[in-house]
């Protein structure tokens, strides 16, 4: 089975700008989240999708948001870039939720300049 | 809301022996799930170990083993026979048990693991 993949691997975007992240689960996984790393705050959750609906949320500003298809993969997007947006984005993905074993991705790594 | 502790900011460990790396929690449920997962420098988080905590006995995978005490909220990982490829971050990690807690993850800071031929 081909494992998480995430899409773009590497990103730089300037600030003010938007980004999408894209991230397809391991087939027949229907839970995805997100994740953002940074040397500063380490691992933060930034929200879980399942069966397209958002399950649960991290504490993120609003410019942080994402979506589920149909087909379980998802997109976060974040809006009005900042520098300390810079940061390595991960996406897990689970058989059901609740679930306890997650699979991640390799990550997206966004610089903001 | 749960924290997870890592005070270990880097461990170095000579190739072949024992390691410990230590990690704390806070939580106010009776029920979770703790895990250990490696990340090396490819960046591939992977999962090494998980502890169900209505579980007395402590999980074992391998040379991977926990000391998990419920008790005292401390999940320790212990890394027998260390080898050059266990080098890399590794985070401790906490997800509650209650369903509306869905997948979400609490992770500690890290522990770098360094291994020394």
């Amino acid at each position: 089975k081909a494992g998480v993949t995430q899409t773009p691997r590497y990103l730089i975007k300037t600030r003010g700008q938007q980004v999408t992240l894209s991230c397809s689960p391991i087939s027949g996984h229907r839970s995805v989240s997100w994740y953002q790393q940074t040397p500063g705050q380490g691992l933060q959750f930034l929200f879980e999708y399942f069966s397209e609906t958002q399950r649960n949320k991290g504490n993120f500003p609003g410019r942080f948001s994402g979506r589920q298809f149909s087909n379980s993969r998802s997109e976060m997007n974040v809006s009005t870039l900042e520098l300390g947006d810079s940061a390595l984005y991960l996406c897990a993905s689970s058989l059901e939720a609740g679930m306890a074993e997650q699979y991640f991705g390799p990550g997206t790594r966004l610089t903001v300049t | 809301a749960q924290t997870v502790t890592q005070s270990q900011p880097e461990m170095s460990v000579q190739e072949a022996e024992t390691v410990t790396l230590s990690c704390t929690y806070d939580t106010s449920e009776s029920d979770y799930y703790l895990f250990w997962y490696k990340q090396p420098p490819s960046r591939q988080m992977i999962l090494v170990i998980r502890q169900e905590a209505y579980k007395q006995q402590n999980a074992t995978e391998n040379r991977f083993s926990v000391n998990f005490q419920k008790a005292a909220k401390s999940f320790s990982l212990k890394i027998s026979d260390s080898q050059l490829g266990d080098a890399a971050m590794y985070f401790c990690a906490y997800r509650s048990a209650f369903s509306n807690a869905g997948n979400m993850l609490t992770f500690g800071g890290g522990t770098r693991l360094m291994v020394k031929p």
